[in-house]
């Protein structure tokens, strides 16, 4: 089955303790990208890659930083969450940029 | 630059009447067009695209959306509402924005409840 597979589904942290979140996907896609979701503001994007080893910064790459390895795996790594960082993450693959994209589950991180 | 405006952020209908969610976008390319669904506690799922081809797009669970240029908007319809439509719906618009990249804008959604 196609997909985009996150984990954990859901964390809760203390400041300042580094984590990662795992986003894989299964249908060698090019394009991955991580989202957040925050009551009224809808989706931002946090960071997006277009190919393996190529990454840049969206909308509030603040806080986050990513790596693109492999093709199919693209983590988010919080080296020092922050309660500003609690949310809804999800991660997204698609063909190419700008084509429709595929979305994970979601991760819910808390940060106290 | 582009935009997309959900002209409502709750709309809610009784089952089995005419659903209608409004989206209008504002590209200087020629956009394609997306609207997703998402479930509490679930993942953004693709109900629909428009990508240049025909304006009448068709998607699951027997939702569609017309794109009109002339206005501007991508408007997501069914003729009956379900219970288990019950969602929040985004509008999407993805064009090239210039130097080899697309630029992907979410709009803020619009909350669809259903009454039985």
């Amino acid at each position: 089955e196609a997909q985009v597979t996150q984990n954990p589904r859901y964390l809760i942290t203390v400041t300042g303790k580094k984590l990662t979140v795992t986003c894989s996907q299964n249908m060698n896609h090019e394009y991955m990208s991580w989202y957040r979701q925050d009551p009224g503001l809808g989706l931002r994007q946090i960071y997006y890659s277009m190919n393996v080893e190529v990454t840049d910064k969206g909308d509030v790459p603040e806080g986050y930083k990513v790596s693109r390895k492999e093709k199919r795996n693209f983590p988010l790594i919080l080296e020092s969450p922050s309660p500003n960082q609690t949310s809804l993450y999800f991660c997204a693959s698609s063909f190419a940029q700008g084509y429709e994209q595929y979305f994970g589950p979601g991760t819910r991180l808390t940060v106290t | 630059a582009q935009s997309v405006t959900q002209l409502d952020s709750h709309v809610s209908v009784s089952e089995g009447t005419p659903v209608l969610l409004r989206c209008n976008y504002s590209s200087s390319y020629s956009p394609s067009l997306f609207w997703y669904v998402q479930h509490p506690n679930k993942g953004l799922q693709l109900l629909l695209k428009y990508t240049s081809a025909a304006t009448l797009v068709k998607g699951i669970n027997g939702f569609e959306a017309e794109f009109k240029k002339s206005e501007t908007s991508f408007h997501l319809t069914k003729p009956s509402a379900h219970m288990s439509d019950a969602a929040e719906y985004f509008c999407v618009v993805s064009a090239y924005s210039g130097a080899g990249s697309y630029q992907l804008t979410f709009g803020k959604g619009t909350k669809l409840s259903v009454i039985p």
